[in-house]
């Protein structure tokens, strides 16, 4: 249990598909964080949320949208993707209360696959 | 863009060896943190550095923050089986308008023999 839980596990989706994965922390923590990992290349940070508002775009292409009702969950909403899409997507949580925001915490990922 | 450089990428190593590895960067940091991923998981944290010149230490795990503020090693001692995974590191200018934007090393994947 690493208070960082994601859903799905795996996903496989078409080029021309909707879906949303799905992250929820545990720890109380007020910022939230989505990840890309692919192979062979370093983790890529792609969106902030500092108490629910989004405070970083790292130059996301728009097929991706990211969702946070609240500190404690996050969404990242996909539409139409391409197969270089495919990777694992991490969540990650910290605590912003000592002005440090780190370290952060990850969840296990969502392994997706854009066919 | 701020880049880390992690070496070695991959270590093949006998059980109860020593391992070091590194990461280095042009930029200077001000929080470095050390995580393990293993197959199928998200990774976990290791060892967080918050000051230059920091030794900190989690059993069998030691990590330092370089005196530049742009470099640390993790060493581990007498490794064993579960060490096995990918190690990386991450640094990060906490505080401010920065917080939580990690920079990530590429990975050093661990094998060990028993």
């Amino acid at each position: 249990e690493t208070g960082v839980t994601q859903t799905p596990r795996h996903l496989v989706m078409g080029m021309t598909n909707k879906k949303s994965l799905k992250c929820e922390q545990h720890l109380g923590h007020n910022a939230m964080y989505w990840y890309k990992q692919s192979a062979k290349k370093p983790l890529e940070l792609m969106f902030v949320y500092n108490f629910k508002e989004q405070t970083e775009n790292n130059s996301v292409p728009s097929r991706f949208s990211p969702e946070c009702p609240n500190s404690s969950h996050l969404f990242l909403h996909l539409h139409t993707l391409q197969p270089e899409d495919s990777a694992l997507y991490l969540c990650a949580s910290s605590s912003q209360t000592q002005g440090l925001g780190v370290p952060l915490h990850f969840g296990n990922g969502t392994r997706l696959t854009v066919t | 863009g701020q880049q880390l450089n992690q070496s070695p990428q991959s270590m093949f190593i006998q059980e109860g060896e020593d391992v070091s590895m590194n990461c280095t960067s042009s930029s200077i940091f001000n929080t470095w943190l050390w995580y393990k991923q293993d197959p199928g998981e998200g990774p976990v944290l290791l060892i967080a550095l918050y000051k230059a010149g920091e030794l900190t230490s989690n059993g069998r795990l030691t990590a330092q923050f370089g005196i530049t503020r742009k470099d640390s090693f993790l060493n581990i001692s007498a490794s064993i089986p579960s060490d096995v995974g990918i190690y990386f590191c991450a640094a990060a200018n906490a505080g401010g308008t920065s917080y939580g934007k990690l920079t990530f090393g590429q990975g050093t994947i661990l094998t060990v023999h028993p």
